[in-house]
């Protein structure tokens, strides 16, 4: 079945590590997206990518790095220096033309402990 | 900033009423999306409406879009407690149709 694969589901992570969520797409879209959605709230764009070796800043980069080195593959590396990780992350994908509807995967769930 | 904002904040009605939800965004867009979450999961498509279009339907659903007050707002009619759901309108602007931008969302709750 085609769709958007996040791994993992749940990762705790110690206060000063890094780490990388996964996101994996089938659906040969070329624009993959990542957001962060803190508990009763909306999602906020960290980065974006429309074609291969190439993506931009969302609204908070900061303390995220992002790499684009295939089509299918997005991911996504929460570093230490971003201060309050804690949080859903969700990856999403669509068509680059105009209006195109956005996919999303199911979320990965990451806490600081 | 956000570029769009839904209101209410939530909502919780009866099964069987109908339920109207808000949008409102601040630059030109070319396009709105509302998208529907239920509780700990990813987002799903529901409707989309060009910036040319004033009113869309899609079953249940129906969209409307203002850009002159630039505001949108879905209405789902005889709404069932499975409707229960975060939804959220989703604008991409017109200087960067790539950067989607989502609101923060209206949390529905429908009572059986």
């Amino acid at each position: 079945d085609g769709g958007i694969t996040q791994s993992p589901k749940y990762l705790f992570r110690k206060e000063g590590q890094n780490v990388t969520l996964s996101c994996e797409q089938n659906l040969n879209h070329d624009a993959m997206y990542w957001y962060r959605q803190d508990p009763g709230q909306g999602l906020r764009l960290i980065y974006y990518s429309q074609i291969v070796n190439d993506f931009q800043k969302g609204d908070i980069a900061e303390g995220y790095s992002v790499s684009r080195e295939k089509k299918e593959s997005f991911p996504l590396t929460v570093t230490s220096a971003q201060k309050n990780p804690t949080a859903f992350y969700l990856c999403a994908s669509s068509f680059r033309d105009r209006g195109n509807t956005i996919y999303f995967g199911e979320g990965s769930w990451l806490t600081v402990v | 900033s956000q570029q769009g904002e839904e209101d209410p904040q939530a909502l919780s009605i009866q099964e069987g009423e109908n339920a109207t939800m808000n949008c409102s965004y601040k630059t030109s867009i070319n396009n709105l999306q509302w998208y529907r979450q239920n509780s700990g999961r990813g987002l799903v498509h529901l409707i989309l409406i060009r910036s040319n279009e004033r009113e869309k339907h899609s079953g249940r659903l129906r969209v409307t879009l203002d850009t002159s007050k630039k505001s949108s707002s879905l209405l789902i009619t005889a709404s069932r407690a499975a409707d229960t759901a975060s939804y959220f309108c989703a604008t991409d602007l017109k200087t960067s149709y790539d950067k989607v931008i989502f609101g923060p969302g209206t949390s529905l709750s429908v009572i059986p």
